[in-house]
C-alpha cells in the first residue's frame, strides 16, 4: 500500500542552526501539508501547499519556515534558525483531491532543538 | 479560528464494554476523519465521513457524522485490549486547501 515517507525519524540539532525535513508524498497525490505535534499537545495545522506554491499556512509558520517541492517526488520543511520551543514532532502528510480530502500522514520526524 | 473538542480525554474500562468517543464543533467542516496514533508515530487513517448524517462501520466500530457536519462520534461495541490506543478526530476546514483541525485526542485503556 502506497504510503508517506520522513525521514530523518529523528533529528538532534542546537539552536540557531538550520534544519530540513524530508518527505516523500504520495506518488499520484497533488496536496500536501506540514503538521507539528508538541509532546503532549493537539496536532496542529502548519502549511499546506499545491501546484508549487503554499495554499495555506498557519500563524506558526513564520519567517523561519519555509517549503519546497525540490524535483517531482520530495516535499521538504526547512527551519531557518531553530528554536527550543520548534521542538516537536513533524508530520508530512498528502491527499490526492479535495473533494474528499483524505489525508494520509507519515510516521514523523522528532526535532529535537538543545 | 476553528476548534474541535474532543471527550474524553481518558477512558479505561473493561474488555467487553461499550464506549463512545465524542468530537463537537461550532464549525462546519467538509469531511471528519478518525485516526488512531500509537506512541512515536503518525496518525493512521481509520475512516472519512463526509456526508452530514453519514454513519460509517469498521468492525466493532460505528462512526457517525452530525447532521449539520460539526460533530461525530465513535463508537466501539465489545472493546478489546487491541483497541487500546489513541484516537483522534480531525475535520477538514472547507476553504482552500482544507486543513485539517485536530482535536485533542482520546486516550483509550481496555483492561483485559
Amino acid at each position: 500500500e502506497p504510503e508517506v515517507t520522513q525521514t530523518p525519524s529523528h533529528q538532534v540539532t542546537q539552536m540557531g542552526q538550520e534544519v530540513i525535513l524530508h518527505c516523500v508524498p504520495i506518488s499520484n497525490h497533488l496536496y500536501f501539508y506540514w503538521y507539528r505535534q508538541i509532546l503532549g499537545q493537539k496536532v496542529e495545522f502548519l502549511v499546506s501547499f499545491y501546484n508549487n506554491e503554499i495554499s495555506e499556512k498557519s500563524e506558526i509558520f513564520d519567517d523561519q519556515f519555509s517549503v519546497e517541492r525540490p524535483d517531482g517526488s520530495n516535499f521538504t520543511l526547512k527551519i531557518r534558525s531553530t528554536k527550543l520551543e520548534d521542538s516537536a514532532m513533524y508530520f508530512c502528510a498528502s491527499s490526492d483531491d479535495l473533494a474528499k480530502n483524505i489525508q494520509y500522514f507519515g510516521a514523523g520526524t522528532r526535532l529535537s532543538v538543545l | 479560528t476553528q476548534l474541535l473538542e474532543q471527550s474524553p480525554q481518558f477512558l479505561s474500562i473493561q474488555e467487553g464494554e461499550n464506549l463512545t468517543v465524542y468530537c463537537n464543533s461550532s464549525s462546519v467542516f467538509s469531511s471528519l476523519q478518525w485516526y488512531r496514533q500509537e506512541p512515536g508515530e503518525g496518525p493512521v487513517l481509520l475512516v472519512t465521513v463526509v456526508t452530514g448524517g453519514e454513519v460509517k462501520k469498521l468492525k466493532r466500530l460505528t462512526f457517525q457524522f452530525g447532521d449539520a457536519r460539526k460533530d461525530s462520534s465513535l463508537h466501539i461495541t465489545a472493546a478489546q485490549p487491541g483497541d487500546t490506543g489513541l484516537y483522534l478526530c480531525a475535520g477538514a476546514v472547507a476553504q482552500g486547501a482544507q486543513k485539517l483541525v485536530f482535536g485533542q485526542g482520546t486516550r483509550l485503556t481496555i483492561n483485559p
